[in-house]
C-alpha cells in the first residue's frame, strides 16, 4: 500500500521570502500523479500544484514549486515570496494512475500547518 | 459554476443517533469521493462513486456507515449508531472521469460531525 509522509507538522516563514515544505512517499507503482492541497480554517482543499511521475520536468504554479526527486520519492513544495494568504495546512496528496488498477483515490499526508509572519 | 457544495455545514448529534451528510457535486462530474478527516489529520478514503454505483466503498470503517448516490449526482452519507469516535470533518470531491488525465478532484467545503 501507498503512504505519504509530511514530517514537519509546523513550519513558519516571514512574508516575502521562501519557504520549503518536505514530502516523502512509498510505493511501488512506476506511474502516478502527486499533489499538494491548501486547506485555509475553512475547511475547503485548493489544488495548488501537481506532478505527473512520468514527467521528469517539476512543476511550477506561479509562486508555487515543486522539487520532484523520483528515485528518492520525494516530492517538496517551494513557495516563493510567501503571502499572508499562503497560511494554512498544507497537504501532500498521491494518487495511482488509472493503469495501476485503482480507483483514483487520493492518499494523503498528515499536513504541515504554514504560519507567514508580517 | 458552482463548485462542490456539503450540507450541513455542522451538525451536531448525541452518541446513538442516525445523521445523513449531504453532498452535491459539480454538474457533470461522474466520479465522486467521501473522505473523512479527523483532528490533526489528512483526509482518509471513505468511498469511490463512479455515476451511481459505489466502485469501492474499502474504506468505509464499518457497516455503520452507508453511502447512495441513486441518480448519479447528489450523494448522502448515512451514519448508524453514531459513536463519538465519528466526529470528524466528513469532505466530499468530485472529478470529471478520474481515468483522464490526473483526474483533478474538487473538494467540498466538509461537514463537521460532532457526536455528544
Amino acid at each position: 500500500a501507498q503512504t505519504v509522509t509530511q514530517s514537519q507538522p509546523e513550519m513558519s516563514v516571514q512574508e516575502a521570502e521562501t519557504v520549503t515544505l518536505s514530502c516523502t512517499y512509498d510505493t511501488s507503482e512506476s506511474d502516478y500523479y502527486l499533489f499538494w492541497y491548501k486547506q485555509p480554517p475553512s475547511r475547503q482543499m485548493i489544488l495548488v500544484i501537481r506532478q505527473e511521475a512520468y514527467k521528469q520536468q517539476n512543476a511550477t504554479e506561479n509562486r508555487f514549486s515543486v522539487n520532484f526527486q523520483k528515485a528518492a520519492k520525494s516530492f517538496s513544495l517551494k513557495i516563493s515570496d510567501s503571502q499572508l494568504g499562503d497560511a494554512a495546512m498544507y497537504f501532500c496528496a498521491y494518487r495511482s494512475s488509472f493503469y495501476g488498477g485503482s480507483q483514483g483515490n487520493l492518499i494523503f499526508g498528515k499536513g504541515t500547518k504554514l504560519s507567514v509572519k508580517p | 459554476g458552482a463548485g462542490v457544495s456539503q450540507t450541513p455545514s455542522n451538525k451536531v448529534t448525541e452518541k446513538g443517533k442516525y445523521v445523513e451528510l449531504r453532498c452535491d457535486p459539480i454538474s457533470g462530474h461522474t466520479a465522486l469521493y467521501w473522505y473523512r478527516q479527523s483532528l490533526g489529520q489528512g483526509p482518509e478514503f471513505l468511498i469511490y462513486f463512479q455515476g451511481t454505483g459505489a466502485a469501492d466503498d474499502s474504506g468505509l470503517p464499518n457497516d455503520r456507515f452507508f453511502a447512495v448516490r441513486p441518480e448519479g449526482s447528489v450523494s448522502t452519507l448515512k451514519i448508524q449508531r453514531t459513536e463519538r469516535g465519528d466526529s470528524a470533518v466528513y469532505l466530499c470531491a468530485s472529478s470529471p472521469d478520474w481515468a483522464s488525465g490526473s483526474g483533478e478532484q474538487y473538494f467540498g467545503p466538509g461537514t463537521r460531525l460532532t457526536v455528544t
